[in-house]
């Protein structure tokens, strides 16, 4: 399968502050990324498609303006969560399309204070 | 009605039972079927993959889908501690695209 890392995998911060977070292809260019949150107990929630070149496409109630998403090239693609509040506090996972399916990188969990 | 029903358990068994997974899905559309194994604070890994209906084995998983019934599992066999994990379901309409995902069902195999 495909080798999919997330940089930071863990970051706390302070109310108001924004962040961002780095998901990268390893061994495969990508001209599709998904990405998707997962909140405790429940189950993964696309936010967005990001596309090498244009802009991303967001799932209905996702706020473009607070997540955003840069498709910088074949390999990365960045989301930055803007002003961020402790109800976005939650575990962000990028996934990568390949063949038949997708493969997710091992997420980062955000913790807003 | 959720598109993906899925029980989120917990379900535990002893080392060495047989585990059974399902979930039930309302989209007629969907196609492919894919179950995810998550350990805690990981990202999901692929397990199985399925396309249209059928069973397909591999060790000691096995993966089956219904479509007439709208509903597919994911058998274990000879469950080990280092099964235990949220097992998700998934499936989308077309290859990549728009996948949804069932709530999790959180397996515990004691030993």
């Amino acid at each position: 399968g495909a080798v999919v890392s997330q940089h930071p995998s863990r970051v706390i911060c302070k109310s108001g502050t924004s962040v961002k977070i780095e998901c990268r292809s390893l061994d495969f260019q990508a001209t599709t990324m998904f990405w998707y949150r997962q909140f405790p107990k429940k189950s993964l929630m696309l936010m967005a498609t990001s596309n090498e070149g244009s802009k991303a496409t967001y799932e209905q109630g996702v706020e473009k303006d607070k997540f955003l998403i840069n498709h910088a090239s074949l390999t990365l693609s960045t989301l930055t969560v803007t002003s961020a509040h402790p109800e976005d506090s939650s575990f962000y996972i990028c996934s990568l399309p390949n063949t038949d399916t997708q493969y997710f990188g091992p997420g980062t969990r955000l913790t807003v204070l | 009605q959720k598109e993906v029903e899925q029980d989120p358990g917990p379900l535990s068994v002893p080392e060495g039972a047989i585990v059974s997974l399902n979930c039930t899905y309302s989209n007629s559309a969907f196609q492919y079927f894919m179950w995810y194994r998550q350990y805690s604070r990981k990202g999901p890994e692929l397990l199985m993959y399925t396309y249209s209906s059928g069973n397909k084995e591999d060790g000691r998983f096995t993966a089956q889908v219904d479509k007439s019934s709208k509903y597919i599992s994911l058998f274990i066999r000879d469950s080990q501690p280092s099964d235990s994990a949220t097992y998700l379901c998934a499936m989308s309409a077309s290859k990549n695209n728009d996948m949804r995902f069932g709530a999790g069902t959180r397996l515990t195999v004691k030993p």
